[in-house]
């Protein structure tokens, strides 16, 4: 069975700092591991994901996700963030085992203060 | 390339009604899923067809039902509504494989009174 954890509800930066949106996951076999991102009253918008290979993986927006096979973490990373940046941030996975469905976070939302 | 389109965008109905919702997908994407995001729930799968096929289904009781066309596109169906079952139906659609981003529509906004 899949699962998701985004153990922060709410993340807080300031314009300009680094941001971390935390995301760990189970899954039986090899994962894919994806982060979306939700404006409101929109659905959700892709920004990465992680097949295979390098484990630092870079998305829309300056976005970028390091995946730890070890931790079994993916966590999304943006070096300077904007205030633009604010919304819903839900991470998801995905593997052969259960095919056809992603199971998702329940999401965090991310305030960027100017 | 024109994105998920899903119809209507609001709906309000009793309890008791049943409802059906719309999903058109990318053309071109086989695999249409759905979602309920509800605040307290977040994101809960409901099921995914594959090329006319339920491929997999969420824990959802059988009120809850879908069918997929020959054109991909999509309906969900939703009987004997309860108050519970407010909530945002997102529906996305995907190429074939694990692998594959979803592409979401804006979603249908349920409120059952």
């Amino acid at each position: 069975a899949q699962s998701v954890a985004q153990p922060e509800d709410q993340v807080n930066v300031a314009e300009g700092n680094p941001l971390t949106v935390k995301c760990t996951y189970s899954v039986s076999g090899n994962p894919y591991l994806f982060w979306y991102v939700q404006y409101p009253n929109r659905g959700l918008q892709f920004l990465l994901k992680y097949i295979t290979g390098d484990n630092l993986v870079k998305g829309s927006y300056g976005f970028e996700a390091e995946f730890n096979k070890s931790q079994t973490s993916f966590h999304l990373k943006k070096p300077s963030a904007l205030v633009s940046d604010s919304a819903l941030y839900f991470c998801a996975v995905r593997d052969h085992a259960d095919a056809g469905k992603s199971t998702f976070g329940d999401g965090t939302t991310l305030t960027v203060k100017p | 390339k024109a994105g998920v389109t899903q119809t209507p965008r609001y709906l309000i109905k009793t309890r008791g009604q049943q409802v059906t919702l719309s999903c058109s997908p990318i053309s071109g994407h086989r695999s249409v899923s759905w979602y309920q995001q509800t605040p307290g729930q977040g994101l809960q799968f409901l099921f995914e067809y594959f090329s006319e096929t339920q491929r997999n289904k969420g824990n959802f009781p059988g009120r809850f039902s879908g069918r997929q066309f020959s054109n991909s596109r999509s309906e969900m169906n939703v009987s004997t509504l309860e108050l519970g079952d407010s909530a945002l139906y997102l529906c996305a659609s995907s190429l074939e494989g694990e692998n594959e981003k979803l592409f979401f529509g804006s979603g249908t906004q349920l409120s059952v009174l």
